[in-house]
């Protein structure tokens, strides 16, 4: 199995809400990544997770909260959003970052719409 | 962090003929990898060639990395309307043991006109 699943596919919500995204791989791998992607341009890499642990972070603004809670799941906990957080969210896993495993595996994103 | 840059960004052909994008990037890298994405869908991972190597061939896709010059090229021959995707460059940069970080160049847009 080397699918990388998000949910929802499409989530509209507002500046006061409070939504979660969900990704989850069942590869075995051990780092996990959350990308934003605004329309025309490449992905912004966010957080990364290595081993369940947070071990990079963007300098993301904390209305963004990540969260692993095992190997296999990664949430993106989102609060009092801005117009301009709208954008495609693209959750990815490699292996454990060995030097011939740096492939990483994208899920489809969830496209998030803040009103 | 660096980021690849390619160019052509956009680029129109028809079925049957050759693609071929370029990439260049800024500092060292461990390797170089060639993505693609669906219009609004995830990414794709195509095919990865490390600092060491020159070229690389995966079916239709043909790879180079000129380390000296800090640039790669992806090549798609026979183009297929199936092949009209949006393809970045990612360079990958390792932090340290179970981390890296791959940045992603401005995309091209590709058409395969059938």
């Amino acid at each position: 199995d080397t699918e990388v699943t998000q949910t929802p596919k499409h989530l509209v919500m507002g500046m006061t809400n409070k939504k979660s995204l969900k990704c989850e791989q069942h590869m075995g791998h051990r780092a996990m990544y959350w990308y934003k992607q605004k329309a025309k341009k490449p992905p912004e890499l966010m957080f990364v997770y290595s081993y369940e642990k947070l071990s990079i972070n963007e300098s993301v603004p904390s209305r963004f909260s990540p969260e692993c809670p095992n190997s296999s799941l990664l949430n993106l906990h989102l609060h009092a959003l801005q117009p301009e957080d709208s954008a495609l969210y693209l959750c990815a896993s490699s292996q454990d970052g060995g030097p011939f495993t740096d492939t990483q595996y994208f899920g489809p994103g969830t496209r998030l719409t803040v009103l | 962090s660096q980021q690849g840059e390619e160019d052509p960004q956009a680029l129109s052909i028809q079925e049957g003929e050759n693609a071929t994008m370029n990439c260049s990037y800024k500092t060292s890298i461990n390797n170089l990898q060639w993505y693609r994405q669906n219009s609004g869908r995830g990414l794709v991972h195509l095919i990865l060639i490390r600092s060491n190597e020159r070229e690389k061939h995966s079916g239709r896709l043909r790879v180079t990395l000129d380390t000296s010059k800090k640039s790669s090229s992806l090549l798609i021959t026979a183009s297929r309307a199936a092949d009209t995707a949006s393809y970045f460059c990612a360079t990958t940069t390792r932090l340290n043991y179970g981390n890296n970080r791959l940045a992603f160049g401005k995309g091209n847009q590709v058409v395969v006109i059938p």
